[in-house]
């Protein structure tokens, strides 16, 4: 399969460990916010998106934090398992009407068991 | 249909020659995506489309790139007179409206020689 993310920033985690992913966005007028996973060989994988009127919002094992005041993005995942290495990519709709996504660069999470 | 699909998943074409990549989004979604992805990098907006109207078509690199969604539900890309540089990922995704989450198929992988 693919290779994603052959010279990416990488976070290495202990299995149990809780992981923070974090991310730069470059649009003050981006209203929409997303987190994507990407295993080796697949297509992005949704995990959890958050809206510019909020500033956190929660799933299952996954909270997303948005700080618009200095243009950040955070995915935290709680208790990270092996099935959690991956690539992950925050991406942005730039708002304005435009309904196209703009992706971050990418950060690779890999789990030591 | 359960997800995303694309076919072929895998092309390798000769430089000069035009080839048609195929979307099938999940079925009843009105919006359908195109994005181009590059190795160790997230993927880049093509093109849209709301049902049969595309509304933007800003990230096609040339006018060799081409997208047609002639009835609202399947789509194919087409490049005509391939270049080395056309080389890439290629990912189709669908979503309910143009305001939801956008769901990616697994991608093709086409190579120019």
């Amino acid at each position: 399969g693919e290779s994603v993310g052959l010279h990416l920033p990488t976070l290495s985690v202990q299995e149990g460990d809780n992981s923070i992913i974090n991310c730069a966005y470059s649009n003050s007028a981006s209203d929409y916010f997303i987190w994507y996973k990407q295993e080796s060989g697949k297509g992005p994988q949704f995990i959890i998106d958050i809206r510019s009127n909020m500033d956190k919002r929660q799933g299952q094992r996954v909270t997303v934090l948005l700080n618009k005041t200095v243009k950040h993005l955070s995915l935290q995942i709680a208790a990270t398992q092996p099935g959690d290495s991956a690539v992950y990519f925050c991406a942005e709709n730039l708002g304005t009407g435009r309904r196209a996504l703009t992706f971050g660069s990418g950060t690779r999470l890999q789990v030591q068991p | 249909g359960a997800g995303v699909s694309q076919s072929p998943r895998y092309k390798v074409t000769k430089r000069g020659q035009d080839v048609t990549l195929r979307c099938d989004p999940i079925s009843s979604h009105a919006t359908l995506y195109w994005y181009q992805q590059a190795l160790g990098q997230g993927p880049e907006f093509l093109t849209y489309f709301n049902y049969e109207a595309q509304p933007d078509k800003s990230g096609l690199p040339s006018d060799r790139f081409s997208a047609e969604r002639p009835e609202g539900s399947i789509s194919t890309l087409t490049i005509q007179r391939t270049e080395q540089r056309d080389s890439a990922m290629y990912r189709c995704a669908s979503s309910g409206t143009d305001q939801e989450t956008q769901y990616f198929g697994p991608g093709t992988r086409l190579l120019v020689l």
